[in-house]
């Protein structure tokens, strides 16, 4: 069974801190992503890797930074957490192919981090 | 610039009905369109996806159609429950070149309550 799981559930740091967060995959996936859910604001897309030690920015990527040193894993770092980073973190993963299923995303469960 | 809608931000329907939910999209031309579930406080989870030449997905109770002219997806839920509640998200898929190819962009997504 595909699972990508995140380090935390809930989270709760300091403006200031630095934070981390991590997720991991055991589908063996090219593609792992990050998201931010907010109210009203949807999904949104902050950086994305299609292979190891490569990302790209995605919609959002201001703040933070991510990396990735093995296929498995993909974390997401912010500098310097403010209090406009409370949301819900959301990880996925996909293939990398030529098929539909490449596009199928996996999430994990979520981090919901509070900043205060 | 590229947009998502979906129909409404809530559907109440009593339960054996069908629900019908809507995404429209502009300025996009994606190759595949994909329907997620998510449940509150939980990653989304994929239910289908359907390609630019199909009309219609069926899977069990769900059905999906695609109009590339209308630029428009439905998402029918017939025999509806009340575990059929929850947020129902569109993602036009398969939009960009190379590692691009893979990021989704989500539509806001349609608050689905069945109820008993």
């Amino acid at each position: 069974d595909v699972k990508v799981t995140q380090s935390s559930r809930y989270l709760v740091k300091r403006t200031g801190e630095k934070v981390f967060l991590e997720c991991v995959q055991d589908m063996d996936h090219e593609n792992m992503f990050w998201y931010r859910q907010d109210p009203g604001l949807g999904l949104r897309l902050i950086y994305f890797s299609y292979d190891v030690k490569m990302k790209e920015k995605g919609d959002i990527p201001e703040g933070y930074s991510v990396s990735r040193e093995k296929k498995e894993r993909f974390s997401l770092i912010l500098e310097s957490a403010s209090t406009n980073q409370t949301s819900m973190y959301l990880c996925a993963s996909s293939l990398r192919g030529e098929t539909a299923a490449s596009y199928e995303q996996y999430f994990g469960p979520g981090t919901r981090l509070t900043v205060t | 610039s590229q947009k998502i809608e979906q129909n409404s931000e809530a559907l109440n329907i009593q339960e054996g009905k069908t629900a019908t939910l809507t995404c429209n999209y502009t300025n996009y031309s994606p190759a595949y369109l994909q329907w997620y579930r998510q449940d509150p406080g939980r990653g989304p989870v994929f239910l289908l996806l359907i390609r630019e030449n199909e009309k219609e997905k069926r899977k069990e109770r769900l059905k999906v159609t695609f109009d590339t002219t209308l630029k428009q997806s439905l998402f029918h839920i017939t025999a509806s429950q009340p575990a059929d509640s929850a947020t129902y998200l569109c993602a036009p898929t398969g939009v960009g070149s190379g590692g691009s190819n893979y990021k989704l962009t989500f539509g806001k997504g349609t608050l689905l309550t069945v109820n008993p």
